[in-house]
């Protein structure tokens, strides 16, 4: 099946040891998308890549970076977690970013803690 | 700019009843609208979606119609079961926001036997 892919599920950091948190899809999707979700609220978009083009949200904190070496792969990368970043991040592709192709398919999440 | 608005939650009832959960949205012109639901521990979950104006949208004995009238788009089930227990998420995607999903706050369901 067809599938959005998160690894891991769990990471545990330490506060100032910098992560990577992977995503892949099998989907061929152009469109990922990187959120950030705490506990009892709703996801929060960090940034997404159209394609190759990076597209930061402007309350996204510069911790917080990005890459997408290809289609199928994008990391998000925390230069320097704190304890304000332990959270799920949620990784979701879309086809396009149109009308008829919007809806975004989420993978299961990394939960990550911060000692 | 672009909003959903959804009802607080807890929301708790027992199996087999009905299910509501209101959502109203605020947008120019015709967005379109998505419900997904979490289970504990999980991603996100599409579990329907609709495009334009009156569309029904349908899945696993849930449904949704878009009235733009009333700018809504309330989730409804006529018998739920434990395992239907989950968050559920309002959302919207417009032109306008370059289709980025703009969520409600989420609504916590729970089913008791």
């Amino acid at each position: 099946d067809a599938m959005v892919i998160q690894n891991p599920r769990y990471q545990v950091t330490q506060f100032g040891k910098p992560v990577t948190l992977s995503c892949s899809q099998t989907l061929n999707h152009n469109v990922m998308y990187w959120y950030q979700q705490k506990s009892s609220q709703a996801p929060k978009l960090l940034f997404h890549y159209y394609d190759k083009d990076f597209n930061n949200e402007a309350d996204t904190p510069d911790n917080f970076q990005s890459r997408r070496p290809n289609t199928s792969f994008c990391f998000l990368d925390i230069r320097s977690p704190g304890l304000g970043d332990a959270a799920m991040y949620l990784c979701a592709t879309s086809r396009e970013r149109t009308a008829s192709y919007n809806e975004q398919f989420f993978g299961p999440g990394t939960r990550l803690t911060v000692l | 700019g672009d909003s959903v608005t959804q009802m607080e939650g807890p929301v708790t009832l027992s199996e087999e009843a009905f299910l509501t959960i209101n959502c109203t949205y605020t947008a120019t012109g015709y967005p379109s609208l998505f419900w997904y639901v979490q289970y504990p521990g999980e991603g996100l979950q599409l579990l329907l979606k609709a495009t334009k104006a009156d569309d029904k949208g349908s899945n696993k004995g849930f449904e949704a119609t878009y009235r733009k009238e009333t700018t809504s788009f309330h989730l409804e089930k006529g018998s739920v079961q434990v395992s239907d227990s989950a968050v559920y998420f309002c959302a919207l995607s417009h032109m306008d926001s370059s289709y980025k999903l703009i969520f409600g706050s989420g609504t916590r369901l729970l089913v008791r036997p």
